[in-house]
């Protein structure tokens, strides 16, 4: 059975610090890795994905991905009150008609 | 608005009643999948269609829930006869492609509540 793990949190940083949250899975033929943010009360909103090893940045936001380890992190630098949510790890294997299978989910609390 | 529609944002049914979540992929996408999500928990998957087809129902119970995405409107989530324990956020999001590449969108979600 695919899982996705991730630790519950609550992860709290203080406000301009960099906030890691991290992420592992079992299927080691999964190919496609996502970072979705969820407010309270709201839809989950993509905010990255990477498909291969390395790293990948957007802005504020690191992805990185350790196929090795079968481990993903994401990285939020200058961490702002507006981050604070709860973010959902998922990942996909093929072949293509496979669900996108989610994590339980971090919530993040970014304290002034 | 081009997103992913989902209605009604709310419901609530009393036990025994039915339950019609509707959801309207966005523009250009032809596949839909819904997910549920209990307070504390992750999403976890339903039912994924695309138009006129279910490709992959691992996620629904067997008995009460059913789902489809007829050719011409939304697609409809149905549960028959509600128990509590069907109190949840469902999620409805498309995408434009099976590729294992492609990204998922959200609709903002029912919150249907069993009384």
């Amino acid at each position: 059975q695919k899982e996705v793990e991730q630790n519950s949190g609550p992860l709290s940083v203080p406000e301009g610090a960099i906030a890691s949250l991290n992420c592992t899975y079992s299927d080691r033929g999964s190919q496609s890795f996502f970072w979705y943010r969820q407010y309270s009360g709201k839809s989950p909103e993509l905010i990255m994905f990477i498909y291969s090893n390395g790293d990948k940045e957007d802005g504020r936001f690191t992805a990185q991905l350790n196929r090795a380890s079968q481990y993903i992190s994401l990285l939020i630098r200058d961490s702002k009150l507006s981050d604070s949510a709860t973010y959902l790890c998922a990942v996909k294997a093929p072949p293509g008609n496979t669900p996108l299978v989610f994590g339980k989910g971090t919530r993040l609390s970014v304290i002034a | 608005n081009a997103g992913v529609m989902q209605n009604p944002r709310h419901l609530v049914r009393r036990r025994g009643q039915e339950a019609r979540l509707r959801c309207s992929p966005m523009k250009g996408h032809s596949h839909v999948y819904w997910y549920r999500q209990l307070p504390e928990e992750g999403l976890k998957f339903m039912v994924y269609l695309q138009k006129e087809n279910i490709i992959d129902e691992s996620g629904m119970p067997k008995e009460r829930f059913s789902a489809e995405f007829p050719k011409e409107g939304p697609s409809i989530l149905r549960i028959q006869q509600v128990v509590r324990g069907d109190s949840a956020a469902y999620f409805c999001a498309s995408s434009a492609d099976r590729a294992t590449r492609e990204k998922l969108f959200f609709g903002s979600g029912t919150q249907l509540s069993v009384l």
